[in-house]
């Protein structure tokens, strides 16, 4: 059980919005910064968002983030079927002499 | 264009050792952190460490320490996780990472690891 809280899976359909949260504790999400990575069938995971909410070079800007408190989620606009698969959260902890946590991953389906 | 290349699939029976790799191009090796990351079979990415190619610091996530080991050789800009005994349960894909900004930016292409 991962210590950074996510929905096994959410869905939607083509051109919808959808957000996935992550729910942690002061010493991961509360005082450090949160990182989305995708994970899509057959491929390495790609790093989504760093630092709450900035987008490497490259992302779409259909992709968001936002962080408040112990909470971030993450948002995906204008839903393409290529966006179908795995997002996870991420986290330094303090409590874990700085050591990273993942969420436990939240399935995408897009209908 | 930074690049990380890992070595490929491997099977093992256990109580077999092993050594993979991740190999590094486009960027200084010894300046960023490189990460492990694993992934069994239909579960979700699980940290196990991350090491400081420039001094060879490194940290390992509870679950991992003592089990696996990290290194590197700076000479070729490789990063390494071996195993002295492995076991079925060490079976997944085991991904390498480079940390950039506090985020793993750029990833390998995974080693699939099958133990049985």
């Amino acid at each position: 059980q991962s210590v950074l809280t996510q929905p096994p899976s959410v869905s939607g359909t083509p051109g919808q919005r959808v957000t996935i949260s992550c729910s942690g504790s002061h010493s991961n999400i509360g005082i450090n910064t949160v990182n989305w990575y995708q994970h899509l069938p057959e491929t390495a995971p790609k790093l989504l968002i760093f630092k709450d909410s900035l987008r490497p070079s490259g992302v779409p800007d259909r992709f968001s983030a936002s962080k408040s408190g112990t909470s971030a989620s993450l948002a995906i606009s204008g839903l393409q079927s290529e966006d179908e698969g795995d997002y996870y959260c991420a986290a330094w902890d303090d409590n874990l002499d700085g050591l990273i946590l993942f969420g436990g991953g939240t399935k995408l389906t897009v209908l | 264009e930074v690049q990380l290349v890992q070595s490929g699939a491997e099977v093992k029976k256990p109580g077999e050792s092993l050594k993979i790799f991740c190999r590094a191009s486009g960027y200084s090796f010894i300046s960023h952190w490189i990460g492990w990351v694993r992934q069994r079979p239909g579960k979700g990415l699980e940290w196990m460490g991350i090491i400081f190619p420039g001094d060879s610091d490194t940290k390992y996530s509870p679950p991992f320490q003592g089990h696996v080991t990290m290194s590197v050789d700076k000479s070729s800009s490789t990063a390494y996780l071996q195993w002295s005994s492995l076991k079925a349960s060490d079976t997944a894909i085991y991904y390498c990472a480079k940390r950039t900004s506090g985020a793993f930016e750029i990833w390998g292409q995974g080693t699939m690891i099958s133990v049985s």
